[in-house]
């Protein structure tokens, strides 16, 4: 169980356009999800924190009009990049967390975008 | 503010071979401390934990034990499987509550041979 899946694994867009990445909780109810950023051979860097039906928390240098994230269901939060610069090229994860586990989180395998 | 410091890899090593992975952290408050595994194509797995100092926390044989006056939380194993090859990731949690946000270590790849 608390499986967590990303969509889609990979994705490469051009300059300017915006990007949809999804993240689900395929068995379980996640009342909380985390969006991070990995640099290659980097740290996991914490994007931005949401809770089901609330706006996201993000964190200190994170633009929350670039990066858009959307929890509108208990299964799904989607983060959206917008006008994508090759800066922006990076690895996404996000992860969950629910009511029976909820000091516990479980992570999707990731999302690699690349902007060209 | 707080962080979390490893061992830079890859960490190379033969089937049956003792592993340390040496892991660092600073923090304000009393934070718990993680392990996390990833393996090729899949998520981080969360490999084990401690809550507080001399906690040791354990799991597939590998232990790794909470170490408040050396801030310290280092991962062994006594004898490595090549199915232990994998990127390894020290984490801790920040805020008050003893988990709310992760930090993350830069990540240790193993990689074990036959």
């Amino acid at each position: 169980g608390a499986v967590v899946s990303q969509h889609p694994s990979w994705v490469i867009c051009k300059s300017g356009t915006s990007v949809k990445i999804e993240c689900r909780s395929l068995d379980f109810q996640a009342t909380t999800m985390f969006w991070y950023r990995q640099f290659p051979k980097k740290s996991l860097m914490l994007m931005a924190t949401s809770n089901e039906g609330s706006k996201a928390t993000y964190e200190q240098g994170v633009e929350k009009d670039k990066f858009l994230i959307n929890h509108a269901s208990l299964t799904l939060s989607t983060l959206t990049v917008t006008s994508a610069h090759p800066e922006d090229s990076s690895f996404y994860i996000c992860s969950a967390s629910g009511h029976r586990m909820p000091y516990e989180q479980y992570f999707g395998p990731g999302t690699r975008l690349t902007v060209t | 503010g707080d962080s979390v410091t490893q061992m830079e890899g890859p960490v190379t090593l033969s089937e049956e071979a003792f592993l340390t992975i040496n892991c660092t952290y600073t923090a304000t408050g009393y934070p718990s401390l993680f392990w996390y595994v990833q393996y090729p194509g899949e998520g981080l797995q969360l490999l084990l934990k401690a809550t507080k100092a001399d906690d040791k926390g354990s799991n597939k044989g590998f232990e790794a034990t909470y170490r408040k006056e050396t801030t310290s939380f280092h991962l062994e194993k006594g004898s490595v499987q090549v199915s232990d090859s994998a990127v390894y990731f020290c984490a801790l949690s920040s805020g008050s509550g003893g988990y709310n946000k992760l930090i993350f270590g830069a990540g240790t790849r193993l990689a074990v041979h036959p």
